[in-house]
């Protein structure tokens, strides 16, 4: 009944390296989401997709980069990790098409940057 | 601004009601959401409201909301341990329903 899975729950990895996260749904979903939760923060908006190779900066892009060259999946790059990069990061993805719009959320991967 | 504001948490007895807050600022938000995230898991969607409406009720879940206000909320009767966990409240914005936010409120369960 799994309908969107990110490829790892936890990662650890080193400041500088170059860190992909993987999100896929099942679901034929037009949009798709990258947030990160901090602490107090809620959830911040990195990037969207609402069409296949079609993205859109959200509210904290700045360190990040995505990719989504097939509709059912959306990835999530940091091009130089950086512990301020220390977070838990959640893929989302909505219809987009009818009402109500709900969002269905992976199960998170809480990323640490030494 | 685009501000969805909540308390940080709020602490119950179990058996009592639970009531959390929410307001925003975007008046041309067609619908609310709440969702819930509990320990370790992604957040799931637990009821929405259309912004025409002013109340809905699912079971043990009421949503309440003010237009004139801005101010939503989620009363939730006769609160189990179960129900600890993380709420948030969102708001739609957009063709492409692109949510704002609130920073989430905790849920504790006193016994």
């Amino acid at each position: 009944d799994v309908k969107v899975t990110q490829s790892s729950r936890y990662l650890v990895k080193r400041t500088g390296e170059k860190v992909f996260l993987e999100c896929v749904q099942d679901m034929d979903h037009e949009n798709m989401f990258w947030y990160r939760q901090d602490p107090g923060l809620g959830l911040r908006l990195i990037y969207f997709s609402y069409d296949v190779k079609m993205k859109e900066k959200g509210d904290i892009p700045e360190g990040y980069s995505v990719s989504r060259e097939k509709k059912e999946r959306f990835s999530l790059i940091l091009e130089s990790a950086s512990t301020n990069q220390t977070s838990m990061y959640l893929c989302a993805s909505t219809e987009g098409t009818t009402g109500g719009g709900e969002a269905f959320f992976g199960q998170g991967t809480r990323l640490t940057v030494v | 601004g685009e501000d969805v504001e909540q308390s940080l948490f709020l602490s119950v007895r179990e058996g009592d009601s639970s009531v959390i807050n929410c307001t925003y600022t975007d008046s041309s938000s067609t619908y609310l959401y709440w969702y819930k995230q509990e320990p370790g898991a992604g957040l799931q969607l637990l009821t929405y409201i259309f912004s025409n409406m002013d109340m809905k009720q699912d079971q043990r879940l009421t949503v309440l909301l003010n237009k004139k206000d801005k101010h939503l909320s989620l009363r939730i009767a006769d609160t189990q341990t179960g129900d600890s966990a993380i709420y948030f409240c969102a708001e739609s914005k957009g063709s492409n329903y692109q949510l704002i936010w609130g920073a989430g409120t905790k849920l504790i369960i006193k016994p």
